[in-house]
């Protein structure tokens, strides 16, 4: 069946460094990519998206690109801030929007 | 755009109780889902609504979880006869058809089963 597996946290970074979460779909068709982010206390986000392959998402900082050959949607930011500390969700959809299916989440802290 | 929103956002019940959340979506979206949240892990999917018809329910909803969409508009998730593993964050989020899939989500309702 249709799945997201995300690298399991949580993540420790030093503000201004390089953040990497790696991202991995399962799913027939062509799904639409997601990440979301939860900030504690809150509920979930939209960060960005992708709807095709090759297709990069952007916000705040962050990036993620669509890449259909590895069956990733990795998220990237140059330099983290300690504001961007969170719980970071990927997801996927198919086309039809009925539902989403979640990763488990990765919990990164931005340490001054 | 008032975003979605969701009440209580706290429910302290003991087992056995019946409990009622409500969501109210985003006034021009006609989906609205339910998700369930625990500790440590992604939401999982409940049930979906497209205005008032519900035309999905996931394996997750046992028969003492019950939702409706009367009118098209607010939804109501009950859970009857709750037990200890009820407790999580309940979350709605609603989207327009048609959209890119977008869903946008309320701030959850925490349950609590004693």
């Amino acid at each position: 069946g249709d799945s997201v597996t995300q690298m399991e946290g949580p993540v420790t970074l030093s503000e201004e460094a390089f953040l990497t979460i790696n991202c991995t779909y399962t799913a027939t068709g062509y799904p639409s990519l997601f990440w979301y982010v939860q900030y504690p206390g809150e509920g979930l986000q939209l960060l960005l998206k992708a709807t095709k392959a090759d297709d990069k998402g952007s916000n705040k900082g962050f990036e993620a690109t669509y890449r259909k050959e590895t069956t990733s949607f990795h998220l990237e930011k140059g330099s983290v801030q300690v504001s961007d500390s969170a719980v970071y969700f990927c997801a996927l959809s198919k086309l039809a929007g009925n539902q989403f299916y979640f990763g488990t989440g990765t919990s990164l802290t931005v340490i001054p | 755009d008032t975003g979605v929103s969701q009440n209580p956002r706290h429910k302290i019940t003991k087992r056995g109780q019946n409990v009622t959340f409500r969501c109210d979506p985003i006034s021009e979206h006609n989906r609205l889902y339910w998700y369930r949240q625990t500790l440590g892990q992604g939401p999982e999917f409940l049930t979906y609504f497209q205005n008032e018809a519900q035309l999905e329910k996931s394996r997750l909803l046992s028969d003492r979880f019950s939702a409706e969409r009367p009118k098209g508009s607010f939804s109501t998730l009950e859970i009857q006869r709750t037990e200890q593993g009820d407790s999580a964050m309940y979350l709605c989020a609603s989207s327009a058809s048609g959209s890119t899939d977008t869903q946008y989500f309320g701030p959850g309702t925490r349950l609590t089963v004693l």
